[in-house]
């Protein structure tokens, strides 16, 4: 059973710092994985999709790593801001059956701070 | 439309009573999901749509739980007899193709159950 973890739970920066998110998954036969951003009381919004034969994604200040056969998936943010303070979640969309639902990890709080 | 619509956007339910929540996915999308997030939680899957077909509900956690799509573009959950711990955030996505793809989902606002 595929099991994604995030760590940390939870971050605080001050503005202007780079900053790393970590994503783990338990089984690497995967389709893809995406990143998504979910701000208080409000729905989710994709970062980044990586498919299974890509290495890393980019998107403005966002940079997605993927190493399929480890289980990792990192997202780098260069010079943070305080607009970037949200949950960010990671979600590993697997093989098997007509589905391909997304397994979510329980996400990272991130705070910006001014 | 421009995106992924659900309504209501906020809910509350005695317990004991019925809800339904409603999906409008992105038009033309073949694959609608729901999914279902608890406070602190991450999305877990409830079910899924390929057009009308419901191909997966092995994410509904009882038999109160019962989705549809009868015209294989709106979709609404119903639940039956709320209890307590079915307060959530049920969130709808939707893809353009069939769900054994890399397409990726885009996902409505969610609607908040609170079951009092």
């Amino acid at each position: 059973k595929q099991e994604v973890t995030q760590i940390p739970a939870a971050l605080s920066v001050p503005e202007g710092e780079n900053l790393v998110l970590n994503c783990s998954f338990t089984d690497s036969a995967i389709y893809n994985l995406q990143w998504f951003r979910q701000d208080p009381g409000k729905g989710l919004t994709s970062l980044l999709l990586i498919q299974s034969s890509q290495r890393e994604q980019t998107s403005g200040r966002l940079n997605a790593s993927l190493d399929k056969s480890s289980g990792r998936s990192t997202l780098y943010i260069a010079a943070s801001q305080p607009g970037d303070s949200a949950t960010y979640l990671c979600a590993v969309k697997g093989y098997g059956g007509a589905t391909n639902k997304l397994i979510f990890g329980t996400g990272t709080l991130l705070a910006v701070q001014p | 439309g421009a995106g992924v619509s659900q309504s209501p956007r906020y809910k509350v339910a005695k317990r004991g009573q019925d809800v339904a929540l409603r999906c409008d996915p992105i038009s033309g999308h073949v694959s609608l999901f729901w999914y279902q997030q608890a406070l602190g939680q991450g999305p877990e899957f409830l079910t899924y749509f390929q057009n009308e077909a419901q191909l997966d509900k092995s994410g509904l956690p009882s038999d109160r739980f019962f989705a549809e799509r009868p015209e294989g573009s709106v979709s609404t959950l119903k639940i039956q007899r709320t209890q307590q711990e079915d307060s959530a955030v049920y969130l709808c996505a939707s893809s353009l193709s069939r769900g054994a793809s890399g397409d990726e989902q885009y996902f409505g606002p969610g609607t908040r159950l609170t079951v009092t």
